[in-house]
């Protein structure tokens, strides 16, 4: 069983809908909760991150943590075609566990 | 607004040759991280480096690879003798505390001939 899996996507969606993403992950202790977005050939730059179950807003993207099912999601509303992008789920177990774990990512394209 | 840097942003070397890749962490930042991603795959932990020494290190991470911390300023990543499959993009990250957000630098594109 995969650590971190996603959607494998692609996933295209019309410009002002909601994209919706997900990310399961396999370690049930694990405490912190990442998302990324990556273009092409660019680096991960962090968008939302979630330790606590629920949701969490910023701007127009949520992020939503359901630790019972080892779930987290992020939704991404009114898309624009700059968030045309690759989006990163990653995982971080805590208790002395230092590293990101990575799911392989959902392609995000948005249709103008 | 502070960020990781690296230098240099591609790296071309022979097979066998030996390769320093160098970051900038943020400046307060005290966990210092290096990933790799090989084109078209997901990104992979290399290494953890924390108050001066390695805390944590993936199966990649052989005799091959060391980081350093030279002065108060760098982190770097060494590759003794690459081989083709160490190709790929190598970033560097830092954090304010273990479960805190990691945040990249741009990356080093490495190309093993």
């Amino acid at each position: 069983q995969k650590e971190v899996e996603q959607n494998s996507g692609p996933l295209s969606v019309p410009e002002g809908a909601i994209a919706s993403l997900n990310c399961t992950y396999s370690d049930r202790g694990s405490q912190s909760f990442f998302w990324y977005r990556q273009y092409s050939g660019k680096s991960p730059e962090l968008i939302m991150f979630i330790y606590s179950n629920g949701d969490k807003e910023d701007g127009r993207f949520t992020a939503q943590l359901n630790k019972a099912s080892q779930y987290v999601s992020l939704l991404i509303r009114d898309s624009q075609p700059s968030d045309s992008a690759t989006y990163l789920c990653a995982v971080n177990k805590g208790l002395n566990d230092y590293k990101l774990s990575f799911g392989a990512g959902t392609t995000v394209t948005v249709r103008a | 607004e502070p960020e990781v840097t690296q230098t240099p942003s591609h790296q071309v070397t022979q097979m066998g040759q030996e390769v320093i890749l160098r970051c900038v962490p943020i400046s307060n930042h005290l966990y210092f991280y290096w990933y790799r991603q090989i084109l078209g795959q997901k990104v992979e932990f290399l290494v953890s480096f924390y108050n001066n020494e390695i805390s944590e290190k993936s199966e990649i991470f052989d005799d091959q690879f060391s980081v350093e911390r030279p002065d108060g300023s760098n982190f770097t990543l060494k590759i003794r003798s690459t081989k083709l499959e160490d190709s790929a993009m190598y970033f560097c990250a830092s954090s304010g505390g273990i479960l805190n957000e990691q945040f990249f630098g741009p990356g080093t594109r490495l190309t093993v001939l």
